[in-house]
């Protein structure tokens, strides 16, 4: 177990609102990443962090933004939320330093704007 | 830029069938391959991995060859099980000062039936 944890699992928000959501790893590990999931698409990289206050876009970054302000948290938000990102989000850990390691994932949280 | 195709789904076979999901690739350099499980409800699982030509990645009776003159990792197992229905993805991590960062498929998903 890689000790990760997604909060919250589901929420259902409107249009509009600002969301946050949380990536919370015990094990201390350097590399995080936030990515979403749709169908037909695969997993998308939305951002990704290298360290505490080290963060960087990833493919489709446009309405998130992300903040790492201690080791185990990586909070991404939704300034307003849009329909379009409707989606599950997954945070990744990478727990080796080499480049060429997997990265583990937690759970997901399903999002849901009306 | 990097990508990964897989082959269409959904994919339903019959138990104990003889089961390929089709993977290619686009990268520069020598990218590491990756194949992950992803359950019902859950977050993704590494199945396997080869992080150089001709490796074979093997796990739980799935295997994959890296086969960098075709640019494919193809995932194969020889009898499946009604466990095995799930949803996979090839992933490739481009290396170099990738950060780590994964570049997924769209994926493919298995169904198997008693």
């Amino acid at each position: 177990d890689a000790g990760i944890t997604q909060s919250p699992r589901h929420k259902v928000t409107e249009t509009g609102t600002p969301v946050t959501l949380r990536c919370h790893q015990t094990e201390n590990h350097r590399y995080m990443y936030w990515y979403r999931q749709d169908p037909g698409h695969g997993l998308r990289l939305i951002h990704y962090s290298y360290g505490v206050k080290d963060t960087d876009k990833g493919e489709v970054s446009d309405g998130y933004s992300v903040s790492r302000s201690k080791t185990e948290d990586f909070l991404l938000t939704l300034e307003s939320a849009t329909s379009s990102q409707t989606s599950v989000y997954f945070c990744a850990i990478r727990e080796i330093m080499e480049n060429n390691s997997p990265l583990h994932f937690g759970n997901g949280t399903r999002l849901t704007v009306t | 830029g990097d990508s990964v195709t897989q082959m269409e789904g959904p994919v339903t076979l019959s138990e104990e069938a003889f089961l390929t999901i089709n993977c290619t690739y686009t990268a520069t350099g020598y990218p590491s391959l990756f194949w992950y499980v992803q359950y019902p409800g859950e977050g993704l699982q590494l199945l396997l991995k080869a992080t150089k030509a001709d490796d074979k990645g093997s796990n739980k009776g799935f295997e994959a060859t890296y086969r960098k003159e075709t640019t494919s990792f193809h995932l194969e197992k020889g009898s499946v099980q009604v466990s095995d229905s799930a949803v996979y993805f090839c992933a490739l991590n481009a290396g170099g000062t990738s950060y780590g960062k994964l570049t997924f498929g769209q994926g493919t998903i298995l169904t198997v039936h008693p």
